[in-house]
């Protein structure tokens, strides 16, 4: 994790509520990136960015929406439209001079 | 087709040997390949990447990239019970990253 922050570690939610998931990062990297992790299915990209105020759909994107206002920060939101919400998130870094990501510690999110 | 194939395993050894983890891709432009641990519960940390083909070294670690073949290895040496995780291998071509599923390995004291 190092530089890269996620918060809440853990997180609830009841069916029908929209959620927050917090990504800071002060690696001056340009580039962000959300990921969704479940058991045997690897990581699968949600959302990414590579300058503030310009993000692109991965291939899960449907029922999630994000935000890039800062270079520092990349909040996940995920909505009520998410069928099933429930996994460990990812939040990654890539600088511009590099060719590697670097990973927060995730939030687990549950959906009650 | 997947892009990044890898045997989820698990894999168990006895602690001191040498543990060959292996990927496959489909993706003849992919020219950056990287290989993450990953413990229960926490985010991957990177442990190694490389450029195009050829080995790394970087202590117990090594990392094979044949592009030929479009196979990768990751070879652990002297293995530990701390080396027990989730390794996860994943490349690139630009911006986008692959990642396989990843392989757990147990390393038995």
């Amino acid at each position: 994790d190092g530089g890269i922050t996620q918060s809440p570690k853990y997180l609830f939610r009841k069916e029908g509520q929209n959620v927050t998931l917090s990504c800071e990062q002060n690696l001056n990297h340009d580039a962000m990136y959300w990921y969704r992790q479940d058991p045997g299915q690897g990581l699968r990209l949600i959302y990414y960015s590579q300058i503030v105020n310009d993000f692109q759909k991965g291939d899960i994107a449907e029922g999630y929406s994000v935000s890039r206002e800062k270079k520092e920060s990349f909040p996940l939101t995920v909505t009520s439209a998410q069928k099933n919400p429930t996994a460990f998130y990812l939040c990654a870094t890539r600088g511009r001079a590099t060719y590697t990501q670097y990973f927060g510690p995730g939030t687990r999110l549950t959906v009650l | 087709q997947k892009e990044v194939e890898q045997d989820p395993g698990p894999l168990s050894v006895p602690e001191g040997a040498i543990v060959s983890l292996n990927c496959t891709y489909s993706n003849s432009a992919f020219q950056y390949f990287m290989w993450y641990r990953q413990y229960s519960r926490k985010g991957p940390e990177l442990l190694m990447y490389t450029y195009s083909s050829g080995n790394k070294e970087d202590g117990r670690f090594t990392a094979q990239v044949d592009k030929s073949s479009k196979y990768i290895s990751l070879f652990i040496r002297d293995s530990q019970p701390s080396d027990s995780a989730t390794y996860l291998c994943a490349m690139s071509a630009g911006n986008q990253f692959y990642f396989g599923t990843g392989t757990s390995l147990t390393v038995i004291p």
